[in-house]
């Protein structure tokens, strides 16, 4: 299984940017994908996930991004999409994407893509 | 939310030495405990779930204990190899989370 992560960059505050998982040797659809973060030097911290198709597809997040970020898949792609909007200061971060065999932790993960967000 | 608390935030172990880390949860997590190794500029690695379940490819000189809100990551023997960050997570509850991690550094 591979996750390979594309997007995120450096974008103003109230902007907005995207990032994208693409899944080799996993089929997305039938997988609960996570995005986890990291801020500078700082810890892990689980940001959202999309359910599996078969267990209906929604989304989940934290507070702290509830009503800023949304999840989407493309099964057509194999791919995950984190859009993450009206971006704070305190979003700057390491995104990860990782899914497991269970859905509770995590035995694969992406490469992590780096957001800034800074004016 | 479970708020997941790590000791020592770093570790100073000799090569070959023993080394035990520390994880508690502000309330009980019935097992549902999972630990991880980030080396630098890498993603997360999965070393232990259950507890005391060690992952795939995950060497029999980590082991995994503790039960409800305490538990431990032991590491019998360090190699080169084994120092790095190590972080604990609950997945008891939604949302799931993470220690602030121990970095475990050469003495």
């Amino acid at each position: 299984v591979q996750l390979v992560q594309s997007g995120g960059g450096l974008v103003k505050p109230g902007g907005s940017l995207r990032i994208s998982c693409a899944a080799s040797g996993l089929a997305l659809n039938s997988a609960w994908l996570n995005w986890v973060r990291q801020a500078p030097g700082k810890g892990l911290e689980l940001v959202g996930r999309i359910r599996s198709k078969i267990d209906g597809g929604a989304t989940d997040f934290t507070a702290p991004v509830k009503g800023r970020f949304t999840i989407s898949r493309d099964d057509s792609k194999n791919t995950v999409t984190l859009q993450m909007d009206s971006l704070k200061t305190e979003d700057t971060a390491v995104y990860f994407c990782a899914a497991g065999d269970d859905i509770r932790y995590f035995d694969y993960w992406g490469q992590g893509t780096l957001v800034t967000v800074s004016s | 939310e479970i708020v997941m608390t790590q000791s020592p935030a770093t570790l100073s172990v000799s090569p070959g030495e023993r080394a035990t880390l520390s994880c508690r949860a502000s309330q009980g997590v019935s097992g549902n405990l999972a630990w991880y190794q980030q080396r630098p500029g890498q993603a997360p690695r999965l070393l232990m779930y259950r507890t005391s379940t060690r992952a795939t490819g995950v060497p029999p000189r980590f082991s995994g204990g503790g039960s409800r809100t305490n538990f431990t990551l032991s590491i019998s023997s360090m190699q080169s190899e084994d120092f790095a960050v190590f972080f604990c997570q609950q997945y008891d509850d939604w949302p799931f989370t993470f220690g602030g991690g121990t970095k475990v550094e050469i003495k």
